[in-house]
């Protein structure tokens, strides 16, 4: 069972679309991290969102936390086949440090 | 370029060898961590070192063994391992431990191992 789950778990879209994927958990986390790994490499940081109700730009990237700092949503306007990857969303909380189920994302030229 | 060095990159190694991972950072971070992930798969956490001390194990079977010489390097020792232990291996570091809030965690790229 995942604490953290994301949705959708696979999302393929032309470029320029324009796309959210979304963290949820049950549980209240202190901060939520987002990350995005390419095929071979490590996850890189994208943000971390610590107040609830945050929001967060990174150019093309608008990251929210939720007012009760159990969810997170990362929305990607005019995607880019460059975006492609996985993303990660990350929380720490009850001694832990957890890892969301991954959307894996595929933008088509 | 990430700051976190992971050599190998990639490792084949039968079930009955010996071998070892090693990870490397000097960001002066005092927590690091060792992943094993799955293809297009999170990465699970194995094990967590702070202060160059064990702090958490999640279960991992005793064929894994960490190490960590000092502050800067981290080391997982393989032996007798199984084809389901192949996997892509993650290290990564973050200046505190991650209970503490607002740590990022700064990932090297990973060796790739295979198990025959």
């Amino acid at each position: 069972t995942q604490l953290l789950e994301q949705s959708p778990q696979f999302l393929s879209i032309q470029e320029g679309e324009n796309l959210t994927v979304y963290c949820n958990s049950s549980s209240v986390f202190s901060s939520l991290q987002w990350y995005r790994q390419e095929p071979g490499e490590g996850p890189v940081l994208l943000v971390t969102v610590v107040t609830g109700g945050e929001v967060k730009k990174l150019k093309r990237l608008t990251f929210q936390f939720g007012d009760a700092r159990k969810d997170s949503s990362l929305h990607i306007t005019a995607a880019q086949p460059g975006d492609t990857g996985l993303y990660l969303c990350a929380g720490a909380g009850f001694n832990k440090f957890y890892f969301g189920s991954g959307t894996k994302l595929n933008v088509k030229p | 370029d990430t700051e976190v060095t992971q050599t190998p990159k990639h490792l084949v190694m039968g079930m009955t060898n010996k071998k070892s991972l090693k990870c490397e950072q000097h960001m002066g971070h005092r927590a690091m961590y060792w992943y094993k992930q799955k293809a297009k798969k999170p990465p699970e956490l194995m094990f967590v070192y702070s202060y160059e001390k064990l702090s958490i194990n999640e279960s991992v079977p005793s064929r894994f063994s960490p190490e960590c010489p000092n502050s800067s390097l981290l080391n997982l020792h393989l032996h007798a391992l199984q084809p389901e232990d192949s996997a892509l291996y993650l290290c990564a570091s973050s200046p505190q431990p991650y209970r503490e809030i607002n740590q990022p965690q700064h990932f090297g790229d990973g060796t790739r191992l295979s198990i025959l």
